[in-house]
């Protein structure tokens, strides 16, 4: 298996823009997590999709945030509109459940101008 | 809530033995995991303990005492690669701890 795909790698832009990060969890795992990491607050669980259906989206830090999961191979984290605060690296990851081993991707890299 | 605490940097030579304490505090415990992150890359599984004990991972183990609410990761034999972060993690929780910066010296 490829492990869990992210894309882009990294992105830059200005504030206010629309960010769209994507995320193809390995095939088979039915738990998605999304995770920001940053210097000051290290690892966060954003939100948590378990069989495509959202679990826990408490660390989704406010509205500008939302995050699909619209089939089992697919999701996306939107940001909009984007701000600085927002700079940091987004994981998503994978597991067969939520007490499971989890598998990250390599990660998406955002600076948010 | 839930809250993990690890020492934030430990520093050692090649061939040392490491250890990276984890307190945890939480509601509800399945396990604890430990996640190995090098700069610019992403977490990776290291071990699981869901009971009490020792797991012996090669050179690397690990030990939880749930009575405690305290667990280790072991390093022995240390090699420059094992420069990296150290995450202890509560499974089924989703919450990290800060990370243990692990500095290998020549």
């Amino acid at each position: 298996d490829a492990g869990v795909i992210q894309s882009p790698r990294h992105e830059v832009t200005e504030m206010g823009q629309e960010v769209t990060l994507r995320c193809k969890p390995i095939s088979g795992h039915n738990s998605l997590f999304w995770y920001r990491q940053t210097m000051m607050r290290g690892l966060e669980l954003l939100i948590y999709f378990n069989n495509n259906v959202p679990i826990d989206d408490s660390g989704m830090p406010e509205d500008r945030f939302s995050a699909k999961m619209p089939n089992a191979s697919f999701s996306t984290l939107k940001i909009q509109p984007s701000e600085p605060r927002d700079s940091a690296v987004y994981f998503c990851a994978s597991s067969y459940g939520q007490l499971e081993t989890q598998y990250f991707g390599p990660g998406t890299r955002l600076l948010v101008l | 809530g839930q809250s993990l605490e690890q020492p934030s940097e430990v520093t050692a030579v090649e061939g040392a033995i490491v250890q990276i304490n984890c307190t945890y505090q939480t509601s509800g415990f399945y396990g604890l995991s430990w996640y190995q992150q090098h700069d610019g890359g992403a977490p990776t599984f290291l071990s699981y303990n869901a009971l009490d004990g020792l797991e012996e991972t090669g050179r690397f183990s690990s030990f939880l005492s749930r009575s405690d609410s305290y667990g280790y990761l072991l390093l022995q034999e240390l090699q420059m690669k094992d420069s990296a972060s150290y995450f202890c993690a509560v499974a089924g929780k989703l919450t990290f701890g800060g990370g243990t910066r692990v500095l290998v010296k020549p």
